[in-house]
């Protein structure tokens, strides 16, 4: 059974710091894999969807990689600003679609 | 155009009641998947739909759960007898082609406080 986890669970970081958030996988047999970023009391919004053909995706200061043969994907974060701050949630997809339990980060300005 | 929304926003049961929760995904989107949040966990899933066929309702905790989405666009999740445990976030996301081959887009959930 596939399972995600995400580390750290919580991180603060000031203001201008570039960060990376980490996600790791059990199966490395998936067919995407996607970030999201979720504010307190809100769904999640979609930020990076990488296809098991790709190997990152970039979108403004954010970079998510995939590496399927080590069952790892990083999300890089480059000046982080205080709007920053929310949890940040990676879902596998596979014949199941698997969450980890997410970061939440805390940009201080 | 319009993104994906839920209703209630916000829904107070006592236990024993039963529940409704409404989805409308993306005019168009052929998947469609609901998922349950309990605090400070990241969402599970629950069951999904491509059109109006229900493919997959493995994550459904009981027989409590039951969703449906007869004409292939907005979907219901009812919850039976709502019990304590049942108290979370639920979210509705829709996706363009079968599964999640395609970005998911979620609402912004309907949290439930089953007292």
């Amino acid at each position: 059974k596939q399972e995600v986890t995400q580390i750290p669970a919580a991180l603060s970081v000031p203001e201008g710091e570039n960060l990376v958030l980490n996600c790791s996988f059990t199966d490395s047999a998936i067919y995407n894999l996607q970030w999201f970023r979720q504010d307190p009391g809100k769904g999640l919004t979609s930020l990076l969807l990488i296809q098991s053909s790709q190997r990152e995706q970039t979108s403004g200061r954010l970079n998510a990689s995939l590496d399927k043969s080590s069952g790892r994907s990083t999300l890089y974060i480059a000046a982080s600003q205080p709007g920053d701050s929310a949890t940040y949630l990676c879902r596998g997809s596979q014949g199941n679609l698997i969450f980890g339990k997410g970061t939440k980060l805390s940009v201080k300005p | 155009g319009a993104g994906v929304s839920q209703s209630p926003r916000y829904k107070v049961a006592k236990r024993g009641q039963d529940v409704a929760l409404r989805c409308d995904p993306i005019s168009g989107h052929v998947s469609l998947f609901w998922y349950q949040q309990a605090l400070g966990q990241g969402p599970e899933f629950l069951t999904y739909f491509q059109n109006e066929a229900q493919l997959d309702k493995s994550g459904l905790p009981s027989d409590r759960f039951f969703a449906e989405r007869p004409e292939g666009s907005v979907s219901t999740l009812k919850i039976q007898r709502t019990q304590q445990e049942d108290s979370a976030v639920y979210l509705c996301a829709s996706s363009l082609a079968a599964r999640a081959y395609n970005e998911q887009f979620f609402g912004p959930g309907t949290r439930l406080t089953v007292l």
